[in-house]
C-alpha cells in the first residue's frame, strides 16, 4: 500500500543528545523518501532526502538512512539543538510516483535545553 | 520565504458556505499541489496540477475542486463547508513532479463555524 508508518509519534531529548525517526513503508516501488520539517505557524519544509540507489546521504548535523531490503528510512539528528524543536514528517513516493507525496503522521520532537 | 505563496492565510466562514483559496507557485514551478492537514489525520494529498492539466487526485470530496491557472496559479474552491473541513491547507510547487521534492506555502488556516 502506499501508507507509510512513522514512529514515534513524539520525542523530547535533552541538548546535545541524538534523535532518531524512523519510518516504514511497504511498496517497493518507491524511489524517493524526503524528510520535512514543520515549525509552528508555518508550512513543512524539506530537509534531506534520499533516492532509492543510496544507502545513506548527511548534510552537516543531519543524517537519512534507507535500508530498501527491510524497507524502512531513518532520520538522525545528531548534538541536538533547541532550534531543531518541531514536527519531523517522512514521506515517500509511493509507486514510484512522480505525482505525489505520500506522508507519515509526523513525530513532534522537543529539545530541552 | 519558500516562494509559494498562500492566500488568505486564516480564514472563519460558517457551515454550508464557499470559499476560494489561492495559491501562487514558486517562479518556474510548473506543478501544483494541495494537501490537507488536520490534527488526526495529518498531511493528506487532495490534488496535482501541472501546467494547468489535472495529473491526480487524492481523497478529494465532491464539494471541493481546484483549477490551475494559465499563469500558473491555482486555487481551491470549498464548498458546503461543514465544521469538519476545519484545518490547515497547503499548497505546494515543484519544477517538475513529486519526485525532486516540494516546497510549500505557509498555508491557509481555515475555520468553519
Amino acid at each position: 500500500g502506499e501508507n507509510v508508518e512513522q514512529h514515534p509519534s513524539t520525542l523530547s531529548v535533552q541538548e546535545g543528545d541524538s534523535a532518531v525517526i524512523k519510518c516504514t513503508y511497504s511498496d517497493s516501488a518507491s524511489n524517493y523518501f524526503p524528510w520535512y520539517k514543520q515549525e509552528l505557524g508555518k508550512g513543512p519544509q524539506l530537509i534531506i532526502d534520499i533516492r532509492s540507489n543510496v544507502g545513506e546521504k548527511k548534510d552537516q548535523r543531519i543524517a537519512v538512512t534507507l535500508n530498501k531490503t527491510a524497507k524502512h528510512f531513518s532520520l538522525h539528528i545528531t548534538e541536538t539543538q533547541p532550534e531543531d524543536s518541531a514536527v519531523y514528517f517522512c514521506a515517500h513516493n509511493s509507486g514510484g510516483s512522480n505525482y505525489k507525496l505520500t506522508f507519515g503522521k509526523g513525530t513532534l520532537l522537543t529539545v530541552n535545553p | 520565504d519558500s516562494g509559494v505563496t498562500q492566500t488568505p492565510k486564516h480564514l472563519i466562514t460558517a457551515t454550508g458556505q464557499r470559499v476560494t483559496l489561492r495559491c501562487s507557485p514558486r517562479s518556474g514551478d510548473l506543478s501544483v499541489y494541495w494537501y490537507q492537514q488536520s490534527l488526526d489525520q495529518g498531511l493528506q494529498f487532495l490534488i496535482q496540477y501541472y501546467n494547468g492539466e489535472e495529473r491526480a487526485k487524492g481523497n478529494i470530496l465532491e464539494r471541493f475542486s481546484a483549477q490551475q491557472f494559465p499563469d500558473l496559479h491555482s486555487e481551491l474552491n470549498l464548498s458546503s463547508l461543514e465544521l469538519g473541513d476545519s484545518a490547515l491547507y497547503f499548497c505546494a510547487s515543484s519544477a517538475q513532479g513529486a519526485a525532486a521534492g516540494y516546497t510549500f506555502g505557509s498555508g491557509t488556516r481555515l475555520t468553519v463555524v
